[in-house]
């Protein structure tokens, strides 16, 4: 049964510092990994999907890798401002399924 | 940029009722899911349907849980007699296809609210 952990649960960190969230997740016979930005009271927005294949995806300043045989994966943030305070939640599939597993999430704050 | 519509944004139900929540997925997406994420818990999957099918559903999704596909555009979550458990925001999420390399996109989500 997939299990994914999210670490820390929460970050504070002054606006223009670079920073990485780390999922972990128990099963790594995944054929990808999907990283989420959630706004208070909002829906889940997909930031980055990786690839089982793939070691690293980047959009724009965020970087995701994957490294299956340690079941972990990062988020690096660069140049953090205000606007990427959010909750960011990890999502690996459940093995052989569709559905995907979720982390609890890293609730992020960027002060100005 | 097409995206995943949920309608309403807040259902407020007596305990004992139905509800039907209500999501329009992407145009050309072929499976669709349902989650929920309980306040300050994980989103946990309910369910995914292809074909006009199920093709997996959790624990949570027992008798009182229904999906449908009533016509080309819509997709419907229903519970048939809501407990005070059920108060969740409710995901909807549709993808292309499964597995590799297209993502699940989600919609805002419906809060519902079981008094």
């Amino acid at each position: 049964k997939q299990e994914v952990t999210q670490i820390p649960a929460a970050l504070s960190v002054p606006e223009g510092e670079n920073l990485v969230l780390n999922c972990s997740f128990t099963d790594s016979a995944i054929y990808n990994l999907q990283w989420f930005r959630q706004d208070p009271g909002k829906g889940l927005t997909s930031l980055l999907l990786i690839q089982s294949s793939q070691r690293e995806q980047t959009s724009g300043r965020l970087n995701a890798s994957l490294d299956k045989s340690s079941g972990r994966s990062t988020l690096y943030i660069a140049a953090s401002q205000p606007g990427d305070s959010a909750t960011y939640l990890c999502a690996a599939p459940q093995g052989g399924s569709e559905k995907l597993v979720f982390g609890k999430g890293t609730k992020l704050t960027v002060n100005p | 940029e097409p995206e995943v519509t949920q309608t309403p944004s807040h259902q407020v139900t007596q305990m004992g009722q139905e509800v039907i929540l209500r999501c329009v997925p992407i145009s050309n997406h072929l499976y669709f899911y349902w989650y929920r994420q309980i306040l300050g818990q994980k989103v946990e999957f309910l369910v995914s349907f292809y074909n006009n099918e199920i093709s997996e559903k959790s624990e949570i999704f027992d008798d009182q849980f229904s999906v449908e596909r009533p016509d080309g555009s819509n997709f419907t979550l229903k519970i048939r007699s809501t407990k005070l458990e059920d108060s969740a925001m409710y995901f909807c999420a549709s993808s292309e296809v499964v597995y590799y390399d297209q993502p699940q996109h989600f919609g805002d989500g419906t809060r519902l609210s079981i008094l």
